[in-house]
């Protein structure tokens, strides 16, 4: 089945600096590749999400990359805000089954 | 309209009990999830419902756990002779399409956070 790995485990930014989460996944048959926020206490929200045949996409300041080949994408947060603390979850889907990673806890620091 | 909701919120349950946790999807959502949530970690695939196939329930950690889905609008996690570590939350996610070619958002209720004493 599909393998999701997720790293860094932890991330600590200087308020205003670029945060980068990295996964990569096992099957190649996946296609859609969602990106979900989780605030202390509450529901995981998605944030972005990508399909299999896009190679990137951006939305304000986050932006997502997908490589194929590589079985690999990528998270992109830029001028980070202490709003954007929180947990980030990166999942890969077949055929509507969705496998996330184990989470990135993100820190935004004064 | 209405977001998924599950039910109860707090679920305290003594160990060897069995339990039921309830999901409600959004309405017309054909696709519906369960994953559990330990203590800081993360999302835990269970099982996933579509449509009226039959359902995967490849994540399901052992025969003590079961689910179903009627009608397929509403569905029941049961936990049978309950562990102490079964404690989590357990969330419930629908969205409006798993199929082969078309995934959408998978919107997440607000969980159940199972306690096993």
């Amino acid at each position: 089945g599909e393998n999701v790995e997720q790293h860094p485990s932890t991330l600590s930014v200087q308020e205003g600096d670029s945060a980068v989460i990295k996964c990569t996944y096992s099957d190649s048959a996946s296609n859609y590749f969602p990106w979900y926020k989780q605030e202390l206490g509450k529901r995981p929200q998605l944030i972005i999400d990508i399909r299999s045949n896009v190679g990137e996409k951006k939305d304000q300041r986050i932006a997502v990359t997908l490589n194929k080949t590589a079985k690999h994408f990528s998270l992109h947060i830029t001028e980070t805000q202490p709003e954007d603390s929180a947990v980030y979850f990166c999942a890969a889907s077949r055929w509507g089954k969705i496998i996330f990673g184990k989470g990135t806890r993100l820190h935004i620091l004064p | 309209g209405a977001g998924v909701s599950q039910s109860p919120s707090n679920k305290v349950t003594e160990k060897g009990k069995d339990v039921e946790l309830r999901c409600d999807p959004i309405s017309g959502h054909t696709a519906l999830y369960w994953y559990r949530q330990s203590l800081g970690q993360g999302l835990e695939f269970l099982i996933y419902f579509q449509g009226n196939s039959a359902p995967d329930k490849s994540g399901l950690p052992s025969d003590r756990f079961s689910a179903e889905r009627t009608g397929g609008s509403v569905s029941t996690l049961t936990i049978q002779r309950t562990q102490q570590e079964d404690s989590a939350v357990y969330l419930c996610a629908s969205s409006l399409e798993g199929g082969a070619h078309f995934n959408t958002e998978a919107f997440f209720g607000q969980g159940t956070r199972l306690t096993v004493v």
